[in-house]
């Protein structure tokens, strides 16, 4: 099994500012990557697929970048409604997902 | 407009059983792979199982944690895909959520969700 490791596990970040999350790999995914936003009470949402490309409807200021084992996921400038867990998530080989990253206010 | 709506969800005893619907419009049903998930709380996203589309003869995958005694299926014909759920747990109190699932570009078999319906919680008391 492809184990996903990201970093930092919370990070603490000004509305305005920029966030960047990392997502590793215990092996080679590719571009089979994608990033989902996950928020109390709310369905889990699609952000990026394939790595870099944004899903439908999702703002410019979320891109995402890398392949094989090490990605990343940018919010160039957080906005309020940006404070939420995110996950990352191999599909190459079957489907595993990294254990989170929470954003919040700083 | 893509929708994903759970419904069958409720307070149940430990071992009996619960079916759970997904009802979609928005898209070829019959095209797409659909999974399940659960969300237990304070814990993460749980894949539970998945069924194949009607091309890839609607073939079935379930977590280990629930293979056994959990049953995906689908109706093409509505649209709608149903997790069966028996000999319930107290450890299988989550809210469940359909996703429709896309295909990745490996060489082995893998998938992400694009579209994630609101969820329906299930409560399994001992």
């Amino acid at each position: 099994e492809i184990v996903m490791t990201q970093s930092p596990a919370t990070l603490s970040v000004s509305p305005g500012e920029r966030a960047t999350l990392s997502c590793r790999a215990s092996q080679s995914v590719s571009t089979n990557l994608a990033w989902y936003q996950h928020k109390p009470g709310r369905a889990p949402k699609l952000l990026v697929y394939g790595a870099s490309t944004r899903a439908t409807g999702i703002p410019a200021r979320f891109s995402g970048s890398g392949s094989g084992t090490e990605f990343t996921l940018t919010i160039s400038s957080l906005q309020s409604e940006d404070f939420a867990v995110y996950s990352c998530q191999q599909y190459n080989d079957w489907r595993t997902f990294g254990q989170g990253t929470k954003v919040e206010i700083k | 407009e893509v929708r994903l709506v759970e419904s069958g969800g409720g307070l149940v005893q430990s071992g009996r059983s619960l079916r759970l619907s997904c009802t979609t419009s928005g898209f070829t049903f019959g095209d797409y792979a659909m999974s399940w998930f659960r969300q237990a709380p304070g814990k993460g996203l749980e894949w539970v199982g998945f069924v194949r589309s009607r091309a890839y003869g609607d073939v079935t995958e379930y977590a280990a944690s629930v293979r056994g005694r959990f049953t995906i299926s689908r109706d093409d014909s509505k649209s709608i895909v149903y997790l069966q759920m028996n000999s319930l747990k107290t450890e299988d109190t989550a809210v469940y959520y359909c996703t429709r699932d896309r295909p990745g570009s490996g060489r082995r078999e893998g998938y992400y969700f694009d579209n994630c319906g609101q969820g329906t919680l299930v409560t399994v008391s001992s």
